[in-house]
Order: C-alpha cells, then sequence, then structure tokens
C-alpha cells in the first residue's frame, strides 16, 4: 500500500511565477491536509479538504494560494505570483476519517524555492 | 486563535536518561492530541497520540499524559537511545469552528552516547 505520494519533491521558481504542488493519499483516504513549514519551524496548518470540498481553509492566505481535491486526481496546492517569502516545505497529509481526529500519514514534502 | 506552546525547543540528555517534553493549548474543545517525530529532512511520523477521554497512554518507551483541566499534555520518553534524536512535534486538533490541527514549534531532542 503505497504512502502519501508529493510531487515535485522540489521545485524553483522565480519571483511572480506559478507554483503547482500535487499530493495523492494514500489508498482509500479521502480526507487530505496541507500543511507549511518554514526552516527551524513547526508545521502550520493551511487547509483542510474531503474530495471535491474545502472543509476549513482558515490557514491559507487570503491572496494567491488556492487549494483542490477533485473527484479524479491528485489534491492540488496552486501559489501564484510567489516571493521569496514563500520557499518552504510544503507538506500534505492523508487520512482515512475526517475531522483531523485520526492519525494524519504525511508526504515527504515539496521544497519549495523562490529565486 | 488557537495556540500551543511546546518546550523546551531543545533537550540534550544521555543515552539511556529520560526525555520530557511539555505542550500547553489554548482551545478548551480540543479532543485528540498526537505525537510526530522528524528526522533530518524526512516527514513527520506519528509516535503516538491521545483522546481526551483517556489520561495517560503507553506504547514501549514511549508514554503520554494529559490533563485536561490545565490543558497540557507531556511525552515521556525513557531509555533513550541515539536514534531517538530527532525533532518532536506536539499538536492539539479541536473540531469547533473548522476542523485544523495546531502544531508546537517543537523541540530538537540530541541524545548523546
Amino acid at each position: 500500500n503505497a504512502g502519501v505520494m508529493q510531487n515535485p519533491r522540489h521545485l524553483v521558481r522565480r519571483r511572480g511565477q506559478e507554483a503547482r504542488l500535487r499530493c495523492s493519499p494514500m489508498k482509500g483516504h479521502s480526507h487530505v491536509y496541507w500543511y507549511r513549514q518554514l526552516p527551524e519551524e513547526g508545521l502550520k496548518f493551511m487547509v483542510y479538504l474531503q474530495k471535491e470540498n474545502i472543509i476549513d481553509e482558515s490557514g491559507m492566505p487570503k491572496e494567491r494560494f488556492s487549494a483542490e481535491f477533485p473527484k479524479e486526481g491528485p489534491s492540488i496546492l496552486r501559489i501564484q505570483q510567489v516571493v521569496r517569502g514563500d520557499s518552504a516545505a510544503y507538506f500534505c497529509a492523508s487520512s482515512d476519517k475526517g475531522a483531523g481526529e485520526f492519525e494524519q500519514f504525511f508526504g515527504p514534502g515539496t521544497r519549495l524555492t523562490v529565486l | 486563535g488557537e495556540n500551543v506552546e511546546q518546550h523546551p525547543s531543545t533537550l540534550s540528555v544521555q543515552e539511556g536518561d529520560s526525555a520530557v517534553i511539555k505542550c500547553t493549548y489554548s482551545d478548551s474543545a480540543s479532543n485528540y492530541f498526537p505525537w510526530y517525530k522528524q528526522e533530518l529532512g524526512k516527514r513527520p511520523q506519528l509516535i503516538i497520540d491521545i483522546r481526551s477521554n483517556v489520561g495517560e497512554k503507553k506504547d514501549q518507551r514511549i508514554a503520554v499524559t494529559l490533563n485536561k483541566t490545565a490543558k497540557h499534555f507531556s511525552l515521556h520518553i525513557t531509555e533513550t537511545q541515539p536514534e531517538d534524536s530527532a525533532v518532536y512535534f506536539c499538536a492539539a486538533t479541536s473540531n469547533t469552528g473548522g476542523f485544523k490541527t495546531i502544531f508546537g514549534a517543537g523541540t530538537r531532542l540530541f541524545v548523546k552516547a
């Protein structure tokens, strides 16, 4: 049973470009969470999604950031017009039951570098 | 807003000693408290979790205690080994006003051989 997959593992973008981060949850999991981790810091909640629905996006910046989890395919975290401050590791996690009250399995992360 | 504080930020112990990491949370509606271990450059991995209807849980060398009245919970690692060296994160989840999991800032544990 494959774990949570994320791609790309490393992404380099210039200021103003778009970044698309993909997350495939574990088989059978329908709950996906995205987190951002700055160097030497903890994980900051961004958004919680179920299939085709955003349940809680209170941790996501109001501008430039969006997330989706379509009926088919991976969850996508999209950052438009990236700035240097967006450089971080972005982790997604999935669970088979929701509301954050059950074990979340993390992917390997995407390390975004904005030049 | 919701907050989880974690102490200490760095902890150094001798192999075989115990390590204790403490966390406090602000949202009294929090009901699930996982602990994650993250090695350098790797993904966080769950090591133990506890729910609000339980006061203590143990799994081999790892134990977690929860005091709901005081809103704090602790991780205890006994007989530490060098491979326990990592960053440990506590977290609290509440399902009121959303379903987010709030993480502490992490504790960097060094176990000296």
